[in-house]
């Protein structure tokens, strides 16, 4: 069946630094990718999204690209800040969307 | 911008006691669906309906749990006797196709 894999945390950053938190995926058909993110106590929320090979999303700084060659949706940000702090999941579903299935989730701490 | 509400956020109970979570979807959405995070594990999928009935539902959601859409704007979710291992984060979602929209969460712990 459909699977993620996402590197397991905690990751523990300095503020400013450079952010990479790997995810490969497992699919049959053309999955939509997203990044949610879990702030401490709260709910899970849409970070971005990329439907479709090449596609990459982006929102709030972080970015990740869709590259179906490597079955990757990596998030990145340039410059963290210790408001990032938070569990990250990378997910996909199917085209219609019909079931979200989540990778364990990367906690990431940032250091003032 | 429309929101998923969950109701209650925390709800605590006796273990066997019945307890039924509910969502509000969003209003245009036709796909409702639970999910289950444990403290600390992944986010886990229970079911999906559509159309007045189950479309999906994982080997967690066994004949303890049920949902229903009893009017036109809420989606319950109901846990028959509960179990110490139900303890764990419900998440409702609702979409009209990707992505799906979730709910803040309802914590269920179970005494």
């Amino acid at each position: 069946g459909d699977s993620v894999t996402q590197m397991e945390g905690p990751v523990t950053l300095s503020e400013e630094a450079f952010l990479t938190i790997n995810c490969t995926y497992t699919a049959t058909g053309y999955p939509s990718l997203f990044w949610y993110v879990q702030y401490p106590g709260e709910g899970l929320q849409l970070l971005l999204k990329a439907t479709k090979a090449d596609d990459k999303g982006s929102n709030k700084g972080f970015e990740a690209t869709y590259r179906k060659e490597t079955t990757s949706f990596h998030l990145e940000k340039g410059s963290v800040q210790v408001s990032d702090s938070a569990v990250y999941f990378c997910a996909l579903s199917d085209t219609g969307g019909f079931k979200t299935i989540f990778g364990a989730g990367t906690r990431l701490f940032v250091k003032a | 911008e429309p929101e998923v509400t969950q109701t209650p956020s925390h709800q605590v109970t006796q273990m066997g006691q019945e307890v039924i979570l509910r969502c509000v979807p969003i209003s245009n959405h036709l796909y409702f669906y639970w999910y289950r995070q444990i403290l600390g594990q992944k986010v886990e999928f229970l079911v999906s309906f559509y159309n007045n009935e189950i479309s999906e539902k994982s080997e967690i959601f066994d004949d303890q749990f049920s949902v229903e859409r009893p009017d036109g704007s809420n989606f319950t979710l109901k846990i028959r006797s509960t179990k110490l291992e139900d303890s764990a984060m419900y998440f409702c979602a609702s979409n009209k196709g990707a992505p799906q929209y979730f709910g803040p969460g309802t914590r269920l712990t179970v005494l």
